[in-house]
């Protein structure tokens, strides 16, 4: 059971904009930095936004990332094909001392 | 710019141990700090545990407190994650991952190794 929650699934027709939230606590979000990955069909993790809001050298800036108390969010703009993938957000923990993921979001594009 | 090539599948029977190969290339292992994350079949991404810089040890979830060992050589650059007294729960790809950082509260991975699939079947 992740302490971090996120909708199951999205979806959108392509060129939209798609937001994936990250519900967490104090102990969490509300006190370290949310990081986020993409993870395409049978591939390794991607680090998609780290620190919050910044983007890894060779993210398409269509990602961005915001965070505000104790969520968190990603948004997709200008939606293709190529982002159909599932988003986990994650973050350091103080009371498990340790780092956790979100439950994951299945992004489609229609 | 780092790659990290895991070894390869393996299949266990319950009761065992495994043990997964993670190597460094680009870098040096002494200027990483490794982690592992394994990711069970149709679901989610769980962290096991990983070198923190700041105290200069290897810390484990709670989770996996016991059953697991994460080891370095240096001379070959090369990480390993042994997890024992496998069940048919454990059966997961393992992921080797870097941290750029220090502090954990700033934490994320951005170099994967392409996982390591590990079934548990009797």
């Amino acid at each position: 059971q992740s302490v971090l929650t996120q909708p199951p699934s999205v979806s959108e027709a392509p060129r939209q904009r798609v937001t994936i939230s990250c519900s967490g606590s104090s102990s969490n979000i509300g006190n370290n930095a949310v990081n986020w990955y993409q993870q395409l069909p049978g591939k390794a993790p991607k680090l998609l936004i780290y620190y919050d809001d910044l983007l890894p050298s060779g993210v398409s800036d269509r990602f961005s990332g915001s965070k505000s108390g104790t969520s968190a969010s990603l948004a997709i703009s200008g939606l293709q094909s190529e982002d159909e993938a599932d988003y986990y957000c994650a973050a350091w923990d103080d009371s498990l001392n340790g780092y956790v993921f979100g439950t994951g979001t299945k992004v489609t594009v229609l | 710019q780092v790659q990290l090539v895991q070894s390869g599948a393996e299949v266990k029977k319950p009761g065992a141990s495994v043990k997964v190969s993670c190597k460094v290339s680009g870098y040096t292992l002494t200027e990483l700090s490794m982690h592992w994350v394994r990711q069970a079949p149709g679901k989610g991404l769980e962290w096991m545990g990983g070198f923190d810089p700041e105290d200069g040890e290897t810390i484990y979830a709670q989770k996996f407190q016991g059953r697991v060992t994460m080891t370095e050589d240096t001379s070959t650059d090369t990480a390993y994650m042994e997890l024992s007294s496998l069940r048919s729960e454990d059966t997961a790809v393992y992921y080797c991952a870097t941290d750029p950082g220090i502090a954990a509260a700033v934490r994320s991975f951005d170099y994967w190794g392409q996982g390591t699939l590990v079934t548990v079947s009797s």
